[in-house]
């Protein structure tokens, strides 16, 4: 069974600084893109960043490249987004996904349950 | 920039109708195009991909088609744990965008 179980989220301040994780199981993940895609409370879906199978290959939304950077550790199964500099607009519930097709142009098949990050004053 | 449209916004159905909802591309995308549905507090989770390609598990009363710019979800006869909101997403430009569309909530009439 695939399960992508997350961990990280927090309230934090304007400017601060947050890891999420992505634990993934029931698959060989080290042969798979993987993105990550946010929620903000109340409205649509909005892709954030997706890395490479091999960890290269990282692309950012342009409301996120600078401040966020996408990795992973193949050998922990295990899924990062390290988000800097965290702005109020920032705030959602930030899914993670597997891409299992190879290479980017296939659908996110996989789905985490979703952690929430705030950033609030 | 892709830019993804679905209509209408909300979609009023009644159980056992027919629903059918749209999504438009800015420019082509060939058929690299799936549909997702997801329902409150929960993930979304993936129903159609390659455009008319279901997922695995996925009922038989959802059904998908389209290519280029124009797309359709078909939902045959709604049964109660559909009603949810559905939303397209283009995976066919590079560098990647993954662009979704805002979704098209589909309730009971």
């Amino acid at each position: 069974e695939v399960r992508l179980v997350q961990s990280g989220g927090d309230v934090v301040h304007p400017g601060g600084s947050l890891r999420l994780s992505c634990a993934a199981s029931g698959f060989i993940f080290s042969n798979y893109a993987m993105s990550w895609v946010r929620q903000a409370p109340g409205k649509g879906l909005a892709w954030v960043s997706v890395i490479g199978a091999s960890g290269g290959g990282a692309h950012y939304a342009d409301s996120v490249r600078g401040r966020f950077t996408i990795s992973r550790d193949n050998s922990k199964n295990t899924l990062y987004l390290e988000m800097n500099s965290l702005r109020a607009e920032d705030t959602a519930v930030y899914f993670c996904a597997s891409i299992r097709g190879g290479g980017y142009f296939h659908p996110l098949d996989f789905w985490g349950q979703g952690t929430l990050v705030t950033v609030a004053s | 920039e892709i830019v993804m449209t679905q209509s209408p916004a909300t979609l009023s159905v009644s159980p056992g109708e027919r629903a059918t909802l749209s999504c438009r591309a800015s420019q082509s995308v060939n058929s690299n195009l799936a549909w997702y549905q997801q329902k409150p507090g929960q993930a979304p989770r993936l129903l159609i991909h390659a455009a008319s390609t279901r997922a695995t598990g996925i009922p038989v009363r959802f059904s998908g088609s389209g290519s280029g710019t124009e797309f359709t979800l078909t939902i045959s006869s709604l049964q109660s744990e559909d009603f949810a909101v559905y939303y397209c997403q283009q995976y066919d430009n590079w560098p990647p965008t993954f662009t979704f569309g805002p979704g098209t909530k589909v309730d009971i009439k």
